[in-house]
């Protein structure tokens, strides 16, 4: 699997959209960028994916970079809730994830 | 969403016993189910896919005699640890993709069952 580079840890403050960077410079044509959070003691929770356009969810907005090289996770309001550990992974066949080591978002009240 | 459930949530269990996890999908039907492990301060570590009815395919450095997983139904996957020493000490989680969902779409992960072996 190609792989991704993410800040070690992020600080925000509550309420302050976030913006989480993901690079992925040796993605392939076929790999989708998936992000996944994991909250403390928690099994890991789908937030989002795409290929190439921009996604937006509930949860979160994907911004994909015209080359695919690199995206950013955009959290537009965070709380305390979204303190967890955030995974940026590509995903290109049926194989299971690979996690990294993710980014860990602290959020300050 | 998706609801996938393990149990038991914790087990604590003396060296040299066996333990069993269940990983159940509570309203789909899962054809892949994969079985990870983290280790405090760690990130996942993918141990083995099992598709249903099928023998389980495990990643390197993982032992299938040790790790004994099995898929016997579209909602239930079971992962016993044989023999468990204190290093098989670990956050177990399961993790299924939905029959029909395509390679690429998401995942869904249990809420992890933490085993500690004395």
């Amino acid at each position: 699997d190609a792989k991704t580079t993410q800040p070690n840890s992020m600080e925000s403050n509550e309420e302050e959209p976030v913006h989480l960077p993901c690079n992925h410079s040796t993605i392939s044509g076929t790999d989708y960028i998936h992000w996944y959070r994991q909250l403390p003691s928690q099994g890991p929770e789908y937030v989002i994916h795409g290929l190439t356009s921009n996604v937006n969810n509930r949860m979160a907005s994907l911004a994909i970079a015209e080359d695919r090289k690199s995206s950013t996770l955009i959290l537009h309001r965070a709380t305390l809730r979204d303190a967890a550990v955030y995974y940026c992974i590509l995903k290109g066949g049926a194989d299971g994830l690979t996690f990294g080591k993710g980014t860990h978002l602290i959020i300050q009240p | 969403g998706a609801v996938v459930s393990q149990h038991p949530s914790w087990v604590i269990c003396k060296s040299g016993t066996s333990v069993k996890i269940e990983c159940r999908s509570l309203d789909f039907q899962a054809t892949t189910m994969f079985w990870y492990r983290q280790f405090p301060k760690q990130s996942l570590m993918l141990m083995a896919t099992s598709n249903e009815g099928s023998k389980a395919t495990y990643e390197q450095g993982v032992e299938k005699d040790k790790f004994l997983i099995n898929h016997a139904s579209l909602t239930l996957s079971t992962l016993t640890v044989t023999s468990a020493h204190p290093e098989d000490s670990s956050f177990y989680i399961c993790s299924a993709r939905a029959a029909g969902s395509g390679n690429t779409g998401e995942l869904f992960f249990g809420e992890g069952s933490r085993l500690t072996v004395l």
